[in-house]
């Protein structure tokens, strides 16, 4: 069975452009999160699909961020217009049931974003 | 609020030596924890994990045991070899259905033959 996967894995990008990244979650996996590891910092929560609904998007740090998972499958995060504090590792995450909170969350290998 | 600290590393060791990395959490209610673990050029893998007081998670000769009266998941092994190098993060979800995991900054791992 297919991991986690993200695409792209580095992306340099400068001031002001935009970048889209995907995520690819475990097959028949209801739960997708995205996490942001700044450098030297803690990995924090950005949000948190079920299927296709926003459950929880408390941690996207402001508008210039849109996430949106099409049809409950893969999801995009996209950064527009990209700032030089957005560089860091997105992760992205999925499980599979939303029943119980002791469901394991099974990380891709993330996407190193680097704003210049 | 919940929260998790880890002790900062980095931790460089040698082969074969006994390995602790401190992790104490903040939190209302009952968490469950967790250790994740970032290999180079690797994603976030899931090493133990722990979901109810005294509990030990234990995988690949880790060990972490949940104490609760100390609010504390330490990662123990005790001979570490140098594939154990790797960053190593400590994790919580508060007691809620679908809930984000809470992390601490990671500890680096650095073991040397």
């Amino acid at each position: 069975e297919a991991g986690v996967t993200q695409f792209p894995s580095h992306s340099v990008i400068e001031k002001g452009q935009t970048v889209t990244l995907r995520c690819d979650p475990i097959s028949g996996h209801d739960n997708l999160y995205w996490y942001r590891r700044v450098m030297g910092k803690e990995i924090k929560f950005l949000l948190h699909f079920v299927k296709e609904s926003k459950q929880d998007e408390s941690g996207m740090p402001n508008n210039r961020f849109l996430a949106e998972r099409t049809g409950g499958t893969y999801s995009t995060l996209k950064v527009q217009p990209a700032e030089l504090e957005d560089s860091g590792v997105y992760f992205c995450a999925s499980s599979q049931d939303f029943a119980t909170w002791e469901e394991t969350q099974y990380f891709g290998p993330g996407t190193r974003l680097l704003v210049l | 609020g919940n929260s998790v600290t880890q002790m900062e590393g980095p931790v460089t060791l040698s082969e074969e030596a006994f390995l602790t990395i401190n992790c104490t959490y903040t939190a209302t209610g009952y968490p469950s924890l967790f250790w994740y673990v970032q290999y180079p050029g690797e994603g976030l893998q899931l090493l133990l994990k722990a979901t109810k007081a005294d509990d030990k998670g234990s995988n690949k000769g880790f060990e972490a045991t949940y104490r609760k009266e100390t609010t504390s998941f330490h990662l123990e092994k005790g001979s570490v070899q140098v594939s154990d190098s790797a960053v190593y993060f400590c994790a919580l979800t508060p007691n809620q259905a679908g809930t984000a995991l809470i992390f601490g900054k990671g500890t680096t791992l650095s073991v040397s033959s």
